[in-house]
């Protein structure tokens, strides 16, 4: 079936980095783009923007520009989310979630979360 | 960006009763909206997608409708796995999500 693992738990200090993988199975990873959703503590979903994995072209939300990087590696069937220069403000759970449809941005499955904790 | 506006916050049932949660949109999306289900430590599921098109395995106790700018997601009778926070999004756009209503039990 159809599944995305993510990797586990961060706790970093400000102003350090972090890469969170997504592993898909199941199906033909570059036929779907691959969407990336934040969810602060107590928080709702907040949509980051997506990367098209058959071209490798990130699109991203406002507000995630600068820090935030997609990025792929098609032969493991990964997609990546690195954030440079950690805030506390960027403690949140970050999922990964597949598009559907080229066409059109629903969001299904979604991984599990990591969550990443930001604090000195 | 298109803003989405969930109600109620939070809705009061019992098992057995019926649920009806509303997702009000800023601009036309014709039928580009889904909505998901979210329990706590867990990640979101998608339930209906096309605003009345139910995701596979999903019971049909869940039905969705609505199109432009209105939209609802009914839960014809509350069991008791059913209590959990659910989002709308729209992908009319750059996707966005409503701000969730929370069902819980009375």
């Amino acid at each position: 079936q159809v599944q995305l693992e993510q990797s586990g738990s961060e706790l970093k200090k400000p102003g350090a980095s972090v890469k969170v993988s997504c592993k898909a199975s199941g199906y033909t990873f570059i036929s779907h783009g691959m969407n990336w959703v934040r969810q602060a503590p107590g928080q709702g979903l907040e949509w980051m923007g997506w990367i098209n994995t058959n071209t490798g072209n990130p699109t991203y939300a406002q507000g995630f520009t600068g820090r935030f990087v997609f990025s792929l590696d098609t032969s493991v069937s990964t997609a990546y989310l690195q954030i440079s220069s950690l805030k506390a403000e960027d403690t949140a759970v970050y999922y990964c979630a597949r598009r559907v449809v080229t066409a059109l941005n629903w969001f299904d499955p979604w991984g599990q979360g990591t969550l990443v904790t930001v604090s000195s | 960006e298109i803003v989405l506006t969930q109600s109620p916050g939070t809705l009061s049932l019992s098992p057995g009763e019926r649920a009806t949660l509303s997702c009000r949109v800023s601009q036309s999306v014709s039928s580009y909206l889904a909505w998901y289900q979210q329990k706590p430590g867990q990640a979101p599921r998608l339930l209906m997608y096309g605003a009345s098109n139910r995701a596979t395995g999903i019971p049909d106790r869940f039905s969705g409708s609505g199109s432009g700018t209105d939209f609802t997601l009914t839960i014809s009778r509350l069991e008791p796995e059913d209590f959990a926070v659910y989002y709308c999004q729209q992908y009319g756009s750059s996707p966005s999500f409503g701000q969730g209503t929370k069902v819980e039990i009375k």
